[in-house]
């Protein structure tokens, strides 16, 4: 089964300074890998998602992700904070022949002005 | 186009009741998956419907149902309500059946309390 580890539920960050949100996942098999965001009251936005081919993903808002493969991992990052970045991020993994999500359990990221 | 919508936005129900929650997909997506999210548990598969049909369903009692119209549009069915089933109810849409990289749109949720 597969599983996702998000390391730290709760993350604060400077304005400007970088986000750095980490992810981990077990799968036996190759996975396709996603990062929503969640403001308060809302559904998940799809930040970005990794299939194949290069291992540096580029999503919106100028977050970008790296399938590390020897480490499996697919950690979030952006270079510098903004205050509407501050939201509920979630790391999911899903097979090919798989039909669901598994999802981490969601970092809280808070951006101080 | 016109994202995914879910009605009601908020529901408060009694225990022992039951409830219905709708989704309605964008238009043109003919997969549908709930997830039930909860602070504790997290984000949990329910199950997904695709042209009709339930195609895969999560470790939930049976207590939880769903189906999907001909118009793609989806309901799910909570009967004799507990606490514990108090959470934000997401739908997700797909174009195909949900798989591998296959990008999910998921709509605000039905945000249930039951007291």
């Amino acid at each position: 089964a597969q599983s996702v580890t998000q390391l730290g539920s709760h993350v604060s960050v400077s304005e400007g300074a970088l986000v750095l949100l980490r992810c981990n996942y077990s799968s036996s098999v190759p996975p396709y890998l996603f990062w929503y965001v969640q403001y308060p009251n809302q559904g998940l936005q799809l930040l970005l998602k990794y299939t194949t081919g290069a291992t540096l993903v580029k999503g919106i808002n100028g977050f970008e992700a790296e399938f590390k493969k020897s480490e499996t991992s697919f950690h979030l990052t952006k270079p510098s904070a903004h205050m509407s970045d501050a939201a509920e991020y979630f790391c999911a993994v899903s097979e090919e022949a798989g039909n669901q999500f598994y999802f981490g359990t969601g970092t809280s990221l808070t951006v101080i002005p | 186009k016109a994202g995914v919508t879910q009605t009601p936005r908020y529901l408060i129900k009694t225990r022992g009741q039951q409830v219905t929650l709708s989704c309605s997909p964008i238009s043109g997506h003919r997969s549908v998956s709930w997830y039930q999210q909860t602070p504790g548990q997290g984000l949990q598969f329910l199950f997904e419907y695709f042209s009709e049909t339930q195609r895969n369903k999560g470790n939930f009692p049976g207590r939880f149902s769903g189906r999907q119209f001909s118009n793609s549009r989806s309901e799910m069915n909570v009967s004799t309500l507990e606490l514990g089933d108090s959470a934000l109810y997401l739908c997700a849409s797909t174009e195909t059946p949900h798989s591998g990289g296959a990008e999910a749109f998921f709509g605000q949720g039905t945000r249930l309390t039951v007291v």
